[in-house]
């Protein structure tokens, strides 16, 4: 299990907006501005779309955006491509001696 | 253009030890501002971060897996290695090594393309 929860899966339409939500704890998601994101096609590595929170790095579309309320973080894609379908992936700093905490990943399927 | 490589043995058998190695290329490994990761991911499972070790050779592993886990850095040849005794099934997975700094200490921006390393008689 997880110490990051995500749905297993969002879908949307071409053009439409998709949000997904990354819960987690005060000792993680909640307690630290230090959450990214990270989208992974079939057979290949993660690439980082959101770090800080809501901060996207040089050469991502700006049609990726990250949010922050409490406990859950949150990514969104709006005007919805073909090629946004992937897995994505929340991860988080936490106080725990781990330090480094993923999401189970969410399936994005573009209909 | 920063590139990591991964190597190593793709097979491994049950209580013996798997051993990785990530080549860095495009850049330095005695870089200062750098963590340098390995990162895991079982079949159709998610991401689990192994550890962690700066260019000064301090490292950080995940607690389920200290016991197991060595990490170790060789400048010399601009790379870094994973040690992971007493394998398991369980430790069937997709190995990444990855690098992060640029975007905080703690997220990563370059990673490896990954090497499948199965557990199996």
């Amino acid at each position: 299990q997880s110490a990051l929860t995500q749905p297993a899966s969002v879908s949307g339409s071409p053009g439409q907006s998709i949000t997904i939500s990354c819960t987690g704890t005060s000792s993680d998601v909640g307690g630290y501005n230090y959450v990214s994101w990270y989208q992974q096609h079939p057979g290949k590595a993660p690439k980082l779309m959101i770090y800080d929170v809501s901060n996207r790095p040089s050469g991502v579309s700006n049609r990726f955006s990250g949010s922050k309320s409490g406990n859950t973080a949150s990514l969104t894609i709006s005007g919805l491509q073909a090629e946004d379908e992937a897995d994505y992936y929340c991860s988080s700093y936490t106080s725990s001696s781990t330090l480094v905490v993923f999401g189970g990943g969410t399936k994005v399927t573009v209909l | 253009q920063l590139q990591l490589q991964e190597s190593g043995s793709g097979l491994v058998k049950p209580s013996q030890t798997l051993s990785l190695t990530c080549a860095v290329s495009g850049g330095s490994i005695s870089s200062g501002g750098y963590s340098w990761s390995w990162i895991r991911q079982p079949p159709g499972k998610g991401l689990e971060w192994i550890g962690y070790i700066y260019r000064s050779g301090s490292t950080n592993y995940n607690p389920s897996l200290k016991s197991r886990v060595t990490l170790s850095v060789d400048r010399s040849k601009n790379q870094f290695s994973l040690r992971l005794t007493s394998v398991t099934a369980a430790d069937t997975a997709v190995y990444y090594c990855a690098r992060a700094g640029d975007y905080g200490d703690y997220t990563v921006d370059y990673w490896g393309q990954g090497t499948l390393v199965t557990v199996s008689s």
